[in-house]
């Protein structure tokens, strides 16, 4: 069984650009969740998907944060005009919610640098 | 409010010393879920435990154990006879229930960077 994969894992922009990771998460997890960690911190959570419907967003996730899961599968999480404070490691997680017994399975993350 | 604090910003030790990660959490729900994550070098965070709010019994996995007091918001994570291999850093996290179902997101502490010297 394979796990959460993302791509790209590393990208270098420049401030004003338009960034989009994707995400696959571990096949038949019905949920998949998107965290943000910045240095010498814990994850933040931003936005998680119940198959395809967004079911919660961060107010960390501001108006040039867009993600979508449109078939359920993998999830796209898009950055417009991009600012250096978006620099981070994005961290995309998968998990099968059944009842109370939920773990989240990580994957190795995307690495962002605004220049 | 931080939901999770770990105290511990950095702890070394020497190889085949014992450790204790702090966790102290906070949450106004009676049903809630506490877990540890294991982030190495490589930044990737793999899944170390999971525990209920129920559930106070304390667990052992090979070196690693667990201790979860309720009466003191707990939940700390022992290595025995650390290694090499074991110097990571450590985060603890909280997920509240609502009527039985998990909420989702997971609430993160700061993390513990371990570092093991052989």
């Amino acid at each position: 069984d394979t796990g959460v994969s993302q791509d790209p894992r590393h990208k270098i922009t420049k401030r004003g650009q338009n960034v989009t990771f994707r995400c696959d998460p571990i096949s038949e997890h019905n949920r998949l969740y998107w965290y943000r960690q910045t240095l010498g911190q814990g994850p933040e959570f931003l936005t998680y998907f119940q198959n395809e419907a967004q079911l919660e967003k961060s107010r960390l996730l501001s108006d040039r944060f867009s993600a979508e899961r449109p078939k359920g599968s993998f999830s796209t999480l898009e950055i417009q005009r991009t600012e250096q404070g978006d620099s981070a490691m994005y961290l995309c997680a998968s998990s099968l919610a059944q009842g109370p017994w939920e773990t989240q399975y990580f994957g190795p993350g995307t690495r962002l640098l605004v220049l | 409010a931080q939901k999770v604090t770990q105290a511990q910003t950095e702890i070394s030790v020497v190889e085949k010393e014992d450790v204790t990660l702090d966790c102290v959490y906070e949450t106004r729900d009676t049903t809630y879920y506490l877990f540890w994550y294991k982030q190495p070098p490589s930044g990737e965070l793999v899944f170390l435990i999971r525990r209920n709010s129920f559930d106070e019994q304390n667990e052992i996995s090979g070196r690693y154990s667990w201790n979860f007091q309720k009466s003191t918001s707990s939940f700390n994570f022992t290595i025995t006879a650390s290694q090499v291999v074991d110097s990571a850093v450590y985060f603890c996290a909280l997920s509240e229930a609502d009527r039985g179902s998990t909420l989702g997101r997971l609430y993160f502490g700061r993390g513990t960077q371990l570092t093991v010297w052989p």
